[in-house]
């Protein structure tokens, strides 16, 4: 167990629907991270967020938002869902600079 | 920006015969170096990280690494694999910002 809590575990939702995937960082982690992994594209870098405040965009869709509240918990929101967002998204945490992230377990995202 | 290069997407190999998978990273700054491994349907857990001092990090598992500064690599080895090592496994750096950039990953099949 990673400490990083990611819910729900699975979602099955139709195309142009919206989705909000949580996680909730190691306690003490400041920074959040989530990635996208596909079977076509590997892993991909989304969004960091430390502390709150949005640290670093990768491959980040409009569609796409992401915000860190004041408990350091995360969403991760999907709009417009399109059948290609079908995907694992993870949420992993880390404490500073050089710390190890820690991955959840991720959030299995079907798109029909 | 760093990147990370794994070299191999696919390495299949016998059972306890010995596994060498590469990492190659550019990066103008110092970075800690990371090998992080995915088993099927869970998230990623680090298995070694390099942050400082001997140039030689091991595993609990029997993997090790070795950071070579001069030919910016980070190579994973095992003496002897078992069938327990298939698994997905993913070169990762990270800077002085805490962003962390992950490599294609390489999917290590061990053949019975």
């Amino acid at each position: 167990d990673s400490g990083v809590t990611q819910t729900p575990k699975h979602l099955i939702t139709a195309t142009g629907q919206r989705v909000t995937l949580r996680c909730s960082p190691r306690s003490g982690d400041l920074s959040v991270y989530w990635y996208q992994q596909s079977l076509d594209q590997g892993l991909q870098f989304l969004i960091q967020y430390y502390n709150g405040e949005e640290r670093a965009k990768g491959n980040i869709l409009e569609r796409f938002s992401a915000q860190q509240f004041p408990d350091l918990h995360s969403e991760l929101n999907l709009s417009s869902l399109e059948l290609g967002d079908s995907a694992l998204y993870f949420c992993a945490s880390s404490a500073s600079a050089g710390n190890t992230i820690y991955f959840g377990e991720g959030s299995w995202l079907t798109v029909v | 920006a760093q990147s990370v290069t794994q070299l191999d997407s696919q390495v299949p190999v016998f059972e306890e015969a010995p596994v060498e998978l590469r990492c190659n990273y550019s990066s103008s700054v110092s970075v800690y170096l990371f090998w992080y491994v995915q088993y099927p349907n869970q998230g990623l857990q680090l298995l070694l990280k390099y942050l400082s001092g001997s140039t030689l990090v091991e595993s609990i598992n029997g993997f090790e690494a070795e950071f070579n500064k001069s030919q910016t690599s980070f190579h994973l080895r095992k003496p002897s694999v078992h069938i327990s090592d298939t698994a997905e496994y993913f070169c990762a750096v990270s800077d002085i910002g805490n962003q962390f950039y992950f490599g294609t990953g390489t999917s290590l099949t061990v053949i019975p």
